[in-house]
């Protein structure tokens, strides 16, 4: 099955400065790769996605790249604020329908004022 | 977006009773819904696929017969832990397929187990 690995499982940095957080899978028959934040006692919540079709997506200060070869993505945050402080999860899927995601580990980001 | 609900948020029982969790998704239907359990500082672990109509799909290592899963209608799927014990307390979250692999994930619920 599908195994994936997410570094580093805690991250802090200075407001304002970038996080990158790593993920690399297993198996090349996934295609669809989410990050999800989750706060403190809530639920996780998808801040962005990435499909294997494509290799890079922005949103705001928020970037996604994709590997497909290296079979690893990536997650970057520029101009962290605190209430970026949170635990972030990868996950991996084939998503052409219902199917199940497997997530990373789980990385702490702390963001210092 | 989509939203999936979960109730109770929090249960208190004591050791061999059994507690039911809900999770229902408000404004779509799903066919699929997982479930999951999550300790604390650690990432989610997926106990088991909910199929509606047709029986769950355990992931290897969870006890079918004590993490009992029915999803009678495309709106609600639930759990239901039996004879619970301590080492069952953790916090549940079920989650809805809306299509093409983003999953909406419901608050989760805190089961303690005296």
């Amino acid at each position: 099955g599908e195994n994936v690995e997410q570094h580093p499982s805690t991250l802090s940095v200075q407001e304002g400065d970038s996080a990158v957080i790593k993920c690399t899978y297993s198996d090349s028959a996934s295609n669809y790769f989410p990050w999800y934040k989750q706060e403190l006692g809530k639920r996780p919540q998808l801040i962005i996605d990435i499909r294997s079709n494509v290799g890079e997506k922005k949103d705001q200060r928020i970037a996604v790249t994709l590997n497909k070869t290296a079979k690893h993505f990536s997650l970057h945050i520029t101009e962290t604020q605190p209430e970026d402080s949170a635990v972030y999860f990868c996950a991996a899927s084939i998503g052409t329908g219902a199917g199940k995601s497997t997530f990373g580990d789980g990385t702490t980001l702390t963001v210092k004022p | 977006g989509a939203v999936v609900s979960q109730h109770p948020s929090r249960v208190i029982c004591k050791s061999g009773t059994s507690v039911k969790i809900e999770c229902r998704s408000l404004d779509f239907q799903a066919t699929t819904m997982f479930w999951y359990r999550q300790f604390p500082k650690q990432s989610l672990m997926l106990m088991a696929t909910s199929n509606e109509g047709s029986k769950a799909t355990y992931e290897q290592g969870v006890e079918k017969d004590k993490f009992l899963i029915n999803h009678a209608s495309l709106t609600l799927s639930t759990l239901t832990v039996t004879s619970a014990h301590p080492e069952d307390s953790s916090f549940y979250i079920c989650s809805a397929d809306l299509a093409g692999g983003t999953q909406y994930f419901g608050p989760g619920t805190r089961l303690t187990v005296l």
